[in-house]
């Protein structure tokens, strides 16, 4: 089965850093990561599917992008509301799936 | 509106059997993937399985082939998620969610029930 290694594990910024997070896989899934934020006590939400696409309604300061094994994940202007865990998630078509072992983003 | 509701939080004791729920609604239940996610206190999110209810093709990780058992009631829009045999580390918050196929054909989980809290202790 994929392996996902997702660093760093834990990251501290100031708001309006530029932020980055990678997720690298143990083998090639082309472009089937997504990347989910997971605030305490909710649900996780979607907010890149396919490496690079932006969900509906997620504020375009969220990007990611990537294929084959390598894929980064960026808020390019960090702001206080993002403060969460964030998950890498790959898919291969049996369908199975894997995550990442997630990043928790604080404020500096 | 898509929606998925989980049943309440359970408190049980190890040994014990358990089956919780996620209600599909405001889609065509039979058409999409259920997936069942782990994650225990203060952990990361675990794939464990994935169902299709149309007609109950089921796949689960590796880690948990054998642990748990997902099914699904297509005439109650009901997916599941059940232990034959409770264990501590059981203790968990559960989540399904539904999964969508982009044009590429990469899947994702775009709608997510609430969570069920799974408590196990003696």
């Amino acid at each position: 089965d994929i392996q996902m290694t997702q660093s760093p594990s834990s990251l501290s910024a100031s708001v309006g850093d530029r932020v980055t997070i990678t997720c690298q896989a143990s083998q090639d899934i082309s472009n089937y990561l997504n990347w989910y934020q997971q605030k305490p006590g909710k649900a996780p939400k979607l907010l890149i599917y396919d490496a690079s696409n932006l969900e509906t309604g997620v504020p375009s300061r969220f990007s990611g992008s990537g294929s084959g094994t390598d894929f980064t994940f960026t808020i390019s202007s960090l702001q206080p509301e993002d403060i969460a865990t964030y998950y890498c998630q790959q898919y291969d078509n049996l369908p199975m799936y894997t995550f990442g072992q997630g990043t928790k983003l604080e404020i500096k | 509106e898509v929606q998925l509701v989980q049943s309440g939080a359970e408190v049980k004791k190890p040994g014990e059997s358990l089956k919780i729920s996620c209600k599909g609604s405001g889609y065509s239940f039979t058409s999409y993937w259920i997936g069942w996610v782990r994650q225990m206190p203060g952990k990361g999110l675990e794939w464990m399985g994935i169902i299709y209810p149309g007609d109950s093709d089921t796949r689960y990780s590796p880690s948990f082939q054998g642990q748990v058992t997902i099914s699904a009631d297509k005439s109650i829009s009901t997916a599941y998620l059940q232990w034959s045999s409770l264990k501590a580390s059981d203790t968990a918050m559960y989540y399904c969610a539904r999964q969508l196929y982009s044009r590429a054909g990469g899947g994702y989980f775009q709608h997510w029930g609430q969570g069920t809290l799974v408590t196990v202790s003696s």
